[in-house]
């Protein structure tokens, strides 16, 4: 069964530091993998995925993410935090009966 | 495109009570989701629907748990008897569809808090 596991359910950075958000997978066939975000009493809103194609993915708002299958990762980074990058950030996969099954959850704090 | 709404934004109900939510989603999506989020939890996969048939239903969907989709157009998920422990937010997706469903658009959920 397809699975994400992520890696610190809180990161803090300061307002222009790197972001790196950890995501590692479980799948017994190539994995689609995505990362979502969710802003506070908003709903979830699709960051980028990886579909086998090119392994690193760009998203919206700078975001990117590495497929890297000797790893079973899939982290989520941007090389400059803004304050409104303040969110929960969900990775995700599809399982084999085609859902997303999310992973915990990092909840992203950027300091002033 | 107006998105994926959900009804109502909070509920607050005592144990015991049946509640339902209403999700309406993007014109012309065939495929309809429910899933439930706790705190500090990612989201759990209750149950869709490919049109009005409920294809799979998770082992989190209790039989106090009811989910429709009559005309293949909005959705309601009741629950009946609530419990404490049914206090969570309760988030409807809808996606075009398709072998898998790489675009599913997210409501803005429902927050159920079980008195």
């Amino acid at each position: 069964a397809q699975s994400v596991t992520q890696l610190g359910s809180h990161v803090s950075v300061s307002e222009g530091a790197l972001v790196l958000l950890r995501c590692n997978y479980s799948s017994s066939v190539p994995p689609y993998l995505f990362w979502y975000v969710q802003y506070p009493n908003q709903g979830l809103q699709l960051l980028l995925k990886y579909t086998s194609a090119a392994t690193l993915v760009k998203g919206i708002n700078d975001f990117e993410a590495e497929f890297k299958k000797s790893e079973t990762s899939f982290h989520l980074t941007k090389p400059s935090a803004h304050m409104s990058d303040a969110a929960e950030y969900f990775c995700a996969v599809i399982s084999n009966t085609d859902k997303l099954i999310f992973g915990t959850g990092t909840r992203l704090q950027v300091f002033p | 495109d107006t998105g994926v709404s959900q009804n109502p934004r909070h509920k607050i109900t005592k144990r015991g009570q049946n509640v339902t939510f209403r999700c309406d989603p993007i014109s012309e999506h065939n495929r309809l989701y429910w899933y439930r989020q706790t705190l500090g939890q990612g989201p759990e996969f209750l149950t869709y629907f490919q049109n009005e048939a409920q294809l799979e239903k998770s082992r989190l969907l209790s039989d106090r748990f009811s989910a429709e989709r009559p005309k293949g157009s909005f959705s309601t998920l009741e629950i009946q008897r609530t419990e404490q422990g049914d206090s969570a937010m309760y988030l409807c997706a809808s996606s075009p569809g398709g072998r898998w469903d790489e675009k599913l658009f997210f409501g803005s959920g429902t927050q159920l808090s079980v008195l």
